[in-house]
Parts: structure tokens; sequence; C-alpha cells
């Protein structure tokens, strides 16, 4: 079966800009995660969909991000205006549902100017 | 939030030798995954615990669910080159693997 889809790969931008991400999850599954991974930390949860509806978002910083599946399939994670701290790669994983494993994308690399 | 402490945070061995690290948490999870990272790639589940002293392998690696709730370890026998990356422990609180914490990560090089 075809993997977690991800792009762009990678994206350079400069302070205050604004950058989106897609991803399009393993096909059937329900649940789409986005995280954030800081270079040289671990993954950490920025918000959980289940179909298209959040099931979590506590860790999103709201201010700045914002995240849709209006139709339950793809996903856009978006950055609006983009600050240094930021950059990080932003990875989109999914499962059948909230109690099955967590299949990972390759992610989005992004570098802040 | 919860936090989990991996160590150690990085390691250099032989080829050959054998490889542990450990995960431990000030909270209780009623899950334990672990996952290892390739440079530009996601991070891919290799074993994950569900029970408290659970044991399980997958091929040369083991991992065990420690009696706590608070921590894991992770063993690899018998490395080889390919096992060079960065390796995850993560935890989830609920019954669901939803919401995962994440430890920081062991960085494992193998010399030939």
């Amino acid at each position: 079966e075809a993997g977690v889809a991800q792009s762009p790969r990678y994206k350079i931008i400069e302070k205050r800009q604004s950058v989106a991400f897609w991803c399009n999850p393993i096909s059937g599954h329900a649940t789409l995660y986005w995280y954030q991974q800081i270079l040289g930390q671990g993954p950490k949860l920025l918000i959980q969909f289940q179909n298209n509806g959040v099931v979590d978002d506590s860790q999103l910083p709201k201010d700045r991000f914002s995240a849709e599946r209006l139709k339950g399939v793809d996903s856009t994670l978006k950055i609006q205006p983009a600050k240094l701290e930021d950059s990080a790669v932003y990875l989109c994983a999914s499962s059948l549902s909230g109690s099955q494993p967590q299949h990972f994308g390759d992610g989005t690399r992004l570098s802040i100017l | 939030g919860q936090q989990l402490n991996q160590s150690p945070q990085s390691m250099f061995i032989q080829e050959g030798e054998d490889v542990s690290m450990n995960c431990t948490s000030s909270s209780i999870f009623n899950t334990w995954l672990w996952y290892k990272q390739d440079p530009g790639e996601g991070p891919v589940l290799l074993i994950a615990l569900y029970k408290a002293g659970e044991l399980t392998s997958n091929g040369r690696l083991t991992a065990q669910f420690g009696i706590t709730r608070k921590d894991s370890f992770l063993n690899i026998s018998a490395s080889i080159p390919s096992d060079v990356g960065i390796y995850f422990c993560a935890g989830a609180g609920g019954t669901s693997y939803g919401k995962l914490t994440f430890g920081q990560g062991t960085i494992l090089t193998v010399h030939p």
C-alpha cells in the first residue's frame, strides 16, 4: 500500500511569511496527525483529526498555526506569520483509528530565514 | 505536560555488539512504543508494548514495558551497520495510540 504522502519536502521562507503543508494519508485511515519535530528532539503532536473533526489541538499555537481536513482525507497545515522558532520538520501520520499504530510520512523540512 | 527522558543521548559501538537504551517518565503510560528514524525520513514503528512487564521481540530487537509503567527499555543484539539511526521511545497515556509523547531520541552509530 502507498504510504503517507507529504509535500513539499523542503521549504525555505522568510520570517513573517506564510507557508502551507499538504498531507495525503494512507487510504482508509480515519485518523490523521500533524507533528512538529525540532532538530535534536522527538516529534511533538500539534493536532489530531478523526475524519474531518478535531480530536486534540491542545498543543497547536492557534495564534499562527491552523489545520484543516475538510473532506476527511487530505489535510493542510498552515503557519501565518512564520517565526524563526518554527524552523522544524513537520510530520504527518495516519492510522486506521485512534487505537491503531501511526504510520508517518517523510515530513516537510521548513527553514525560516 | 508529560515528559520522557531517554538515555543515552548517543552511542558509538562496533558492529556485532549489543545495545541497550531506556526511557523513563514521571507519569504512567498504558502503551510504550519504540520507533527508528533514518535521516530525511519519518519514524518507523519497531515494537509496541501494551502490558506492564511485557517483553516483546522483533528479530534482533527486544523491548520491555516496565512494571511501574513509567519506564521501558530496548535492546538490539548483534548490531549491524544498518541499525544506524535515531531511536525514539513514545508513550500513550490513554487506551489509544492517539496522543503520543516522544522521548528526545538516542543516536546510534555502528562502526563496521
